[in-house]
């Protein structure tokens, strides 16, 4: 079946240091693939997202390529801020039907 | 435009009680997600609705839950009777299609402890 594996958190780094949050899937097709973001007490909000092989997803400062040789989506951000810290979560969808997530990578960013 | 809206944002129950949540989805969103969230994982569908009709419940624990969409707006999900692991955050979120395939915007979600 589908799945997305992330890697371990906590993260923890310093402001202004450099951001890689591995994650690979598992699906058959061509999956669209999503990187959510969760801040404290708050829901789910979409970060960025690619449809297709080599895509590039973007926002806030935060990038992610679409690498379908390696069935990865790893999330970069060149320079993290304290407000960065939150709970990030890789997901796939396929057809626009459910999502399926990975367990989510707690980022902690201290100043 | 307005979010994503749940309630109640919290709600405490001892194990064999009966609990309902609901959702207001994104005005004009025909499809509408419950997730359930445990504590340290990622979300799981428990079901689709596609306006009123069901599209995937496939993890839905049947035997004691349940969810409708009246009218394909507000939808309903109820627990009866809870056990000590459905401590969850549920979530709600609904879709409209986007370039790309559509996005879903999730609500604040339900936090459920049971006892």
């Amino acid at each position: 079946g589908n799945s997305v594996t992330q890697m371990e958190g906590p993260v923890t780094l310093s402001e202004e240091a450099f951001l890689t949050i591995n994650c690979t899937y598992t699906a058959t097709g061509y999956p669209s693939l999503f990187w959510y973001v969760q801040y404290p007490g708050e829901g789910l909000q979409l970060l960025l997202k690619a449809t297709k092989a080599d895509d590039k997803g973007s926002n806030k400062g935060f990038e992610a390529t679409y690498r379908k040789e390696t069935t990865s989506f790893h999330l970069e951000k060149g320079s993290v801020q304290v407000s960065d810290s939150a709970v990030y979560f890789c997901a796939l969808s396929r057809y626009g039907n459910k999502l399926v997530f990975g367990a989510g990578t707690i980022l902690r960013v201290k100043s | 435009e307005a979010g994503v809206a749940q309630s109640p944002r919290y709600k405490i129950i001892e194990k064999r009680q009966s609990v309902a949540f609901w959702c207001n989805p994104i005005s004009g969103h025909a499809t509408l997600y419950w997730y359930q969230q445990i504590l340290g994982q990622g979300p799981k569908l428990l079901i689709q609705f596609q306006n009123n009709g069901v599209v995937d419940d496939s993890q839905l624990p049947k035997d004691r839950f349940s969810a409708e969409r009246l009218k394909g707006v507000d939808s309903t999900l109820k627990i009866q009777p809870a056990k000590l692991e459905d401590s969850a955050v549920y979530l709600c979120a609904s879709s409209s299609l986007g370039t790309g395939g559509p996005i879903q915007y999730f609500g604040a979600g339900t936090r459920l402890s049971v006892l």
